[in-house]
């Protein structure tokens, strides 16, 4: 069974300062791993995916993150935060294509001035 | 572009009232996911959906939940006899087909209230 973990439930930055959001999983099969971004009151957008292509990934709003597969992790970073980035993070994989997604519990990141 | 719609957006129901939130998939899609998010936890999987039939489902998906696809566009998810534990935000998703069948586009939820 796969699973992840988000370390850091809340992540406080400051406006133009670097953004790292972590990720660890569990697989026993190679995994396809996604960062999903939740504003308030709202559904789950993909931020970026990784499905075995290049290990660094690029995705919207300046976000990216790399798969390094020794450590299990994916980590999702940002050079200079944005006060609109704030919001909650999820983590997600799954291992099969069109098989379910499972999260983890999720980071919010709060950009103060 | 194209979106999953869901309605309701709120819902509000007495226990043991049946419910029924309705998801419109994006068109060409082939797969449909529910998930559910219980306040300050995180997204749950449900179940999935296709060629009309759960291709997967979790422990949670018990006999008080059902799903259908009653025609080309809607996608629906029943609760029997609602708990006050079905409080929570559900989630529908689909996924296309081809070379995007990896990723998930999520609806923007239905918040269900179990009074």
């Amino acid at each position: 069974a796969q699973s992840v973990t988000q370390l850091g439930s809340h992540v406080s930055v400051s406006e133009g300062a670097l953004v790292l959001l972590r990720c660890n999983y569990s697989s026993s099969v190679p995994p396809y791993l996604f960062w999903y971004v939740q504003y308030p009151n709202q559904g789950l957008q993909l931020l970026l995916k990784y499905t075995s292509a290049a290990t660094l990934v690029k995705g919207i709003n300046g976000f990216e993150a790399e798969f390094k597969k020794s450590e299990t992790s994916f980590h999702l970073t940002k050079p200079s935060a944005h006060m609109s980035d704030a919001a909650e993070y999820f983590c997600a994989v799954s291992v099969v294509t069109a098989s379910k997604l499972t999260f983890g519990t999720g980071t919010r990141l709060q950009v103060t001035l | 572009e194209p979106e999953v719609t869901q309605t309701p957006s709120h819902q509000v129901t007495q226990m043991g009232q049946e419910v029924i939130l309705r998801c419109v998939p994006i068109s060409n899609h082939l797969y449909f996911y529910w998930y559910r998010q219980i306040l300050g936890q995180k997204v749950e999987f449900l179940v999935s959906f296709y060629n009309n039939e759960i291709s997967e489902k979790s422990e949670i998906f018990d006999d008080q939940f059902s799903v259908e696809r009653p025609d080309g566009s809607n996608f629906t998810l029943k609760i029997r006899s609602t708990k006050l534990e079905d409080s929570a935000m559900y989630f529908c998703a689909s996924l296309p087909p081809g070379r995007e069948a990896d990723t998930q586009y999520f609806g923007p939820g239905t918040r269900l209230t179990v009074l």
